[in-house]
C-alpha cells in the first residue's frame, strides 16, 4: 500500500505563499485522486480540493479557488499544493490523502505539514 | 455546500460502554459518508465507508448504519484505545465536507 510522506513545517508571512510536498511510495502513483485536508488548531477538518495525479486535472473547494494551486510531478510520485496570500486563519496542519476508490473516504494520509503565519 | 451535523460534540463514556454518534445531513448523501477517528497530533484514520462497510484491520466492534440523511457510528464495547475525536464526511458533492467532530472522552 502507499505511503504519503510529506515536507516540513513552514512559518511564513501574512501575505506570502506556502507549498507543500507529498511524496507517494509503494504504490502507482498515479491511480488514486490524491486530496488535501486542512486543520486549525483546535478545530475540525477541512477539505480543500483534489489532484488526479494521472491527468493531473484538479477541483478545488470554492472557498479556496483563486488561492489555491494543486501540481503535481510524476516522476518523482510528488504532488504539490500552494496556498497563496497566506493569512493567519490559514495557520493550520496540512494534510494530504489518498482515495483508493472513488466515494469511498480517504484511505491512505500523509503526516501533516503544520504551516504557521505570522508576521 | 452540504452541512453535516453531528451529535453530541463531546461523549464521556467508559471503558466497556456504547456508544452512538449521530451525523446528519443537510441533504441526502447517497451513503457516500465515511466515519474517521483522530487522536491527538496524528493524521485521521478511515473506520467507516458507503455509511457502514468496515474499512480493512478495523475492529468489528466499530460499525456504521444509516441512509439518506442519518447516519450513525456505533462502538460496541469501548476500549482503552478509542478515546479519540471522530468525524464524518460526505463523498456525494464537493465540497466535501466533515462533520464538526465528537471528541470521545473518559
Amino acid at each position: 500500500q502507499v505511503q504519503l510522506v510529506q515536507s516540513g513545517a513552514e512559518v511564513k508571512k501574512p501575505g506570502a505563499s506556502v507549498k507543500v510536498s507529498c511524496k507517494a511510495s509503494g504504490d502507482t502513483f498515479t491511480g488514486y485522486y490524491l486530496h488535501w485536508v486542512r486543520q486549525a488548531p483546535g478545530q475540525g477538518l477541512e477539505w480543500m480540493g483534489w489532484i488526479n495525479p494521472n491527468s493531473g486535472g484538479t477541483n478545488y473547494a470554492q472557498k479556496f479557488q483563486g488561492r489555491v494551486t494543486m501540481t503535481r510531478d510524476t516522476s518523482i510520485s510528488t504532488a504539490y499544493m500552494e496556498l497563496s496570500r497566506l493569512r493567519s486563519d490559514d495557520t493550520a496542519v496540512y494534510y494530504c490523502a489518498e482515495e483508493t476508490v472513488t466515494n469511498e473516504g480517504m484511505d491512505v494520509w500523509g503526516q501533516g505539514t503544520t504551516v504557521a503565519v505570522s508576521s | 455546500d452540504i452541512q453535516l451535523t453531528q451529535s453530541p460534540s463531546f461523549l464521556s463514556a467508559s471503558v466497556g460502554d456504547r456508544v452512538t454518534i449521530t451525523c446528519r445531513a443537510s441533504q441526502g448523501i447517497n451513503n457516500y459518508l465515511a466515519w474517521y477517528q483522530q487522536k491527538p497530533g496524528k493524521a485521521p484514520k478511515l473506520l467507516i465507508y458507503a455509511a457502514s462497510t468496515l474499512q480493512s484491520g478495523v475492529p468489528s466492534r466499530f460499525s456504521g448504519s444509516g441512509s439518506g440523511t442519518e447516519f450513525t457510528l456505533t462502538i460496541s464495547s469501548l476500549q482503552p484505545e478509542d478515546f479519540a475525536t471522530y468525524y464524518c464526511q460526505q463523498l456525494n458533492s464537493y465540497p466535501f465536507t466533515f462533520g464538526q467532530g465528537t471528541k470521545l472522552e473518559i
